[in-house]
């Protein structure tokens, strides 16, 4: 039983126009979530976080929003660039777990040029 | 020079030999972990370790065992590889979350098994 989902592989848009990356979760427990990178042959990378206690983070072009009543966040991405075509992974965790991460399936970005 | 290193990066085994993957790093961290990523699953935590002398199972620890020689090293074996092991492995490493944060972990480039 997947505790965090995906449910989209795929994506792909245009570039300079807006991402947006879905992620649900099951577990009501969980109060800390990030988002991953990841490039064809290397590791997944860090790339932005949101803890329970807020509803939106935001770094630069990529922006994580939170709604705990739907279990549902997103990453926003604007505007989109090539660069940022690469699989994301949404993770999440918390402190009962310790801290250990359970990760969804991941959705292939492509930004079209 | 990469914080984290894994050896080898693409290894071809046949079923029931014995397997070890190796990770290092240079971060300083105390926490390490051994994912394995498969075809529309995602990460699972295979084994994780908080320091030398603390080893703990994940989601997925049967038929792997790991081993924290030092600090900087964690290493994964397979004592006899089955062909559903045949997939992408990643080392990770964290500092030590503090109560009421987290500190994101930070991952090998892989090491992509296959068992024939």
């Amino acid at each position: 039983d997947q505790q965090v989902k995906q449910n989209s592989p795929s994506l792909s848009v245009q570039e300079g126009r807006i991402s947006i990356l879905n992620c649900d979760y099951t577990n009501s427990m969980f109060d800390y979530f990030l988002w991953y990178k990841k490039y064809p042959a290397e590791g997944p990378t860090f790339l932005i976080s949101i803890s329970s206690i807020k509803d939106k983070n935001e770094d630069g072009r990529f922006t994580v929003f939170l709604n705990k009543s739907a279990k549902h966040l997103s990453l926003h991405i604007v505007p989109s660039q090539p660069g940022d075509s690469a699989v994301y992974f949404c993770a999440a965790t918390y402190s009962g777990s310790a801290r250990q991460l359970t990760f969804g399936s991941g959705t292939q970005l492509t930004v079209l040029p | 020079d990469a914080d984290v290193t894994q050896t080898p990066r693409n290894r071809i085994t046949k079923t029931g030999k014995r397997i070890m993957l190796e990770c290092s790093q240079t971060k300083g961290h105390d926490r390490m972990y051994w994912y394995r990523q498969d075809p529309g699953l995602g990460l699972r935590l295979i084994y994780y370790s908080f320091d030398v002398k603390d080893i703990n199972k994940g989601e997925i620890s049967d038929g792997y065992s790991v081993s924290r020689q030092a600090q900087a090293k964690f290493s994964l074996s397979l004592e006899s590889a089955i062909p559903n092991q045949t997939a992408l492995y990643f080392c990770a490493t964290s500092d030590d979350n503090r109560a009421g944060s987290y500190n994101e972990q930070f991952f090998g480039p892989g090491t992509r098994l296959t068992v024939l």
